[in-house]
């Protein structure tokens, strides 16, 4: 199974920051990526898929980046409605495993 | 508008089954491929399962595999999720998802029900 290690676990920042959650793959994963975002007693939000393309509605303040085995996902600048727990998936091979979570909490 | 309802959640014993539903509504249910999700109390989210959209590619986390079964109704727009020998460790949150595949063949999970709860305890 390919696991996924996101990083930092938790964040603090505040509203105007820019923020970056790194996602490890234990092996290439290509470019098969996806974030989601997860508000407390919620279901996740799909905000990018294949790396770096933005799912329809999401703003633009966030962007993915990376292919192979390291992928980012930044925050240009926080708003209030963005602190949530952020989780990334790979889906080149089943089990489609996700990260642990990187939890944004206000500074 | 696209929606996923999932039901059938409850409290069961250890070794008992369950059967999982999830209604879907807003789009064409047979052309896409369909998976469950689930997530623990306080804890991440793990994939369970999946389900092509011709029923004929189906595959399960370790963890669950000869105790669940995916299936799904294309006439009934709907997906199930036969949960059998349950253990307190499938205590979960259990969500549905549609899959979409990108241009690239990179798949993502583009929308979520609101879940139904399992909890698994004597």
């Amino acid at each position: 199974d390919i696991q996924m290690t996101q990083s930092p676990s938790s964040l603090s920042a505040s509203v105007g920051d820019r923020v970056t959650v790194t996602c490890r793959a234990s092996q290439s994963i290509t470019s098969y990526l996806n974030w989601y975002q997860q508000i407390p007693g919620k279901a996740p939000r799909l905000l990018l898929y294949a790396a770096s393309t933005l799912q329809s509605g999401v703003p633009s303040r966030f962007s993915g980046s990376g292919s192979g085995t390291d992928f980012s996902l930044t925050i240009s600048s926080l708003q209030p409605e963005d602190f949530a727990t952020y989780y990334c998936q790979q889906t080149y091979s089943t089990p489609h495993t996700f990260g642990q979570g990187t939890r944004l909490e206000i500074k | 508008e696209v929606q996923l309802v999932e039901s059938g959640g409850g409290l069961v014993k250890p070794g008992g089954s369950l059967r999982l539903s999830c209604a879907a509504s807003g789009f064409t249910f047979s052309a896409y491929s369909m998976n469950w999700v689930r997530q623990a109390p306080g804890k991440g989210l793990e994939w369970v399962s999946s389900i092509s959209n011709a029923g004929n590619y189906i595959h399960y986390v370790d963890s669950v595999r000869g105790r669940f079964t995916i299936s799904r109704d294309d006439a009934k727009d709907s997906l199930y999720l036969q949960m059998n020998s349950l253990r307190a460790e499938d205590t979960a949150l259990y969500y549905c998802a549609r899959s979409r595949t990108a241009y690239s063949g990179s798949i993502y999970f583009d929308y979520w029900g609101q879940g139904t709860l399992v909890t698994v305890s004597s």
